[in-house]
């Protein structure tokens, strides 16, 4: 059964404080593995999809990387409006569904 | 452009009762879903279509509908409510295609059950 599981669940960080958010997974063939970015009381919004292991995405502070087994999701000198739960989610072969983790709660203090 | 838009975005529910949370997206996407949001549990997948007439189970399926006539609209029916389907019910679309995950979420539709 396809799993993923995220870590820390809540992460607390002044702000330019770099860290990485983990996202563990097992999955039957990988098709894909997403991130997404979720405000209070907001729809989750996708940030990034990573195929392959060795494969890196960046967007402003945010870089997401990937291995056979776990993604990380950095976060390099964060400002306070990174605040956000952050989601990931994988998709194996022969389905069309993605299964979500439970997700971290980023909160960054100025 | 308006996305994917869910309505209503808070309902209260007795138990027992029946009612329709309404999906409808405008970017021709093949796929639709919906998925419940608990705390400490994620997102968790009820029902899913992959076109007009197909539908099929997520993970969480029981007490819940669908039916898919249209492209556009994607309802979930709440059959007879129960206090354990007190959630935040998120609807979400994407095109249908291999590598594709980017799923366009709606705002949402809070749902309390008494």
């Amino acid at each position: 059964e396809d799993q993923v599981t995220q870590s820390p669940e809540a992460l607390r960080l002044q702000e330019g404080e770099s860290s990485s958010l983990n996202c563990s997974y097992t999955v039957s063939g990988l098709r894909g593995l997403f991130w997404y970015r979720q405000d209070p009381g907001k729809g989750p919004e996708f940030l990034f999809t990573l195929y392959s292991a060795g494969e890196e995405k960046e967007k402003e502070r945010l870089k997401a990387t990937l291995t056979k087994k776990e993604s990380f999701l950095h976060i390099t000198a964060p400002k306070p409006e990174d605040s956000a739960t952050y989601l990931c989610a994988v998709r194996g072969y022969n389905t069309d569904k993605l299964i979500f983790g439970t997700g971290t709660r980023l909160q960054v203090f100025p | 452009n308006a996305g994917v838009t869910q309505t209503p975005k808070f309902q209260v529910l007795k138990t027992g009762q029946s009612m329709t949370l309404q999906c409808a997206q405008d970017m021709n996407h093949e796929y639709m879903s919906w998925y419940r949001q608990d705390p400490g549990m994620g997102l968790r997948l009820i029902h899913y279509s992959v076109g007009a007439g197909i539908t099929d189970q997520g993970e969480v399926p029981n007490g819940y509908n669908v039916s898919r006539s249209t492209t556009e609209d994607f309802p979930l029916r709440l059959l007879s409510a129960a206090p354990s389907q007190t959630s935040v019910y998120f609807c979400a679309s994407r095109p249908r295609g291999a590598g594709t995950g980017e799923l366009f979420f709606g705002e949402g539709s809070r749902l309390t059950v008494l």
